[in-house]
């Protein structure tokens, strides 16, 4: 199958300070990338869906100034975590569509603020 | 308008005994459907989806889903359990009439499995 690599896998950092993640489709091109959001033993919580060259659109209850999500080219997506508050630790996992109907995940990032 | 209700939070299964995870839909229009396992701290791998083909789908490792439109269900099964088995297990419907190929998630069933 299609391999999408997420990274960093694992993310540390102080309150105040911004984080960027990566979504990258390694041998397809995405046309669509979707980010989640997923808290201990929950399900996954869609955050936004981005389609290359546009802007994101963002589910309701979502910032966008505090989750901003770059769509740059059919291969990339990054969700930068602003001024990030104890409150943003969480899983975050990408996943890309292509030209099919299945989405392809990414390892998933465990973001957490200090 | 999509969603999905996975039926059992938890399953506790012995190894070498059958598995059964269960999933019912709600779909305005043609679903597709998939079920995926998480472990610990990993993104989600697919196990096996239904767009419409056959309704009895086979996926990887031992894993089977039969597609029951009259009873809107989607149940993932394996005979027989093994230990690499205990995970997260998510039931997702995408509903194709859509352009946007959003996916609702189901609760999800955790899985353990014991000696």
């Amino acid at each position: 199958g299609a391999v999408v690599s997420q990274h960093p896998s694992r993310v540390i950092c102080k309150s105040g300070t911004s984080v960027k993640i990566e979504c990258r489709s390694l041998d397809f091109q995405a046309t669509t990338m979707f980010w989640y959001r997923q808290f201990p033993k929950q399900s996954l919580m869609l955050m936004a869906t981005s389609n290359e060259g546009s802007k994101a659109t963002y589910e309701q209850g979502v910032e966008k100034d505090k989750f901003l999500i770059n769509h740059a080219s059919l291969t990339l997506s990054t969700l930068t975590v602003t001024s990030a508050h104890p409150e943003d630790s969480s899983f975050y996992i990408c996943s890309a569509i292509g030209y099919g109907t299945e989405a392809f995940f990414g390892q998933g990032t465990r973001l957490t603020v200090v | 308008a999509q969603s999905v209700t996975q039926l059992d939070s938890h399953v506790s299964v012995s190894e070498g005994t059958p598995v059964l995870l269960r999933c019912n839909y709600s779909s305005s229009y043609s679903p597709s459907l998939f079920w995926y396992v998480q472990h610990p701290n990993k993104g989600l791998q697919l196990l096996l989806k239904y767009t419409s083909a056959a309704t009895l789908v086979k996926g990887i490792n031992g894993f089977e889903a039969e597609f029951k439109k009259s009873e809107t269900s989607f149940h993932l099964t394996k005979p027989s359990a093994h230990m690499s088995d205990a995970a997260e297990y998510f039931c997702v419907v995408s509903d194709r009439s859509s352009n946007d190929y959003k996916l609702s998630f189901g609760a999800g069933t955790t899985v353990t499995v014991r000696a």
